[in-house]
């Protein structure tokens, strides 16, 4: 069983809508991360979380540490946020990465 | 601001040569490096990281070796290289152990 699972794996969505991905992990950890990696490779960090909530733009992260689940949500979705996302967990010195949600927003 | 550089972005390497992948971080000091390998189709797997010149930590047994002979800059070797080593191989920085981690554009990797 994997440390970090991610649903779901894959998403389509229509332009403008909302759109949640979950990430859900087993371990103890001190921070999580949102990665975003585009078709072309390149990955950029969203988000980084110890607790409670965290906006930026039209994107929302939010972690629950009793229930050792996190959410990204995507408001008024975009084709330009077509992207895998990645939830990656650190605990102490390791990290645990999801296998990610490929996202397609359809225009 | 701080900007992380990685070449070269693609090399094809025959099996059995040697490997050498470079980072270079600039506008930050003492940073927390990393080197990460995405094959195809999987996920994100931490192979070293290095919390200071010559502070290198190995995450999962293999192939490859990494170094950090200066501040700023991170690399990641091999002596031979196997097929499996082909991947999209990936620098990162951040700011202490669990701040945001800043990503280098990436070196695509094709052993042959």
């Amino acid at each position: 069983k994997n440390e970090v699972e991610q649903s779901p794996q894959n998403l389509t969505a229509q332009e403008g809508e909302f759109i949640t991905i979950n990430c859900s992990y087993s371990v103890g950890i001190s921070a999580l991360h949102w990665l975003q990696q585009h078709p072309g490779g390149g990955i950029v960090s969203l988000f980084m979380l110890s607790s409670g909530k965290k906006k930026h733009g039209r994107l929302i992260a939010t972690i629950n540490i009793q229930e050792k689940h996190s959410s990204l949500h995507i408001t008024a979705s975009h084709p330009r946020d077509s992207a895998v996302y990645i939830c990656a967990v650190i605990t102490g010195n390791q990290f645990y990465f999801g296998t990610g949600t490929s996202l397609t927003v359809i225009p | 601001s701080q900007t992380i550089h990685q070449w070269p972005a693609t090399l094809v390497q025959p099996v059995g040569s040697p490997l050498s992948l470079e980072c270079t971080v600039e506008g930050t000091s003492n940073p927390n490096l990393y080197w990460y390998r995405q094959a195809a189709g999987r996920g994100l797997q931490l192979l070293f990281y290095s919390v200071g010149i010559g502070q290198i930590s190995s995450e999962v047994p293999q192939n490859l070796s990494a170094s950090r002979p200066q501040d700023r800059q991170f690399i990641l070797s091999s002596k031979k290289l196997l097929l499996s080593d082909s991947g999209f191989y990936l620098c990162a920085w951040s700011r202490g152990s669990i701040g945001t981690q800043y990503f280098g554009p990436g070196t695509r990797l094709l052993v042959l």
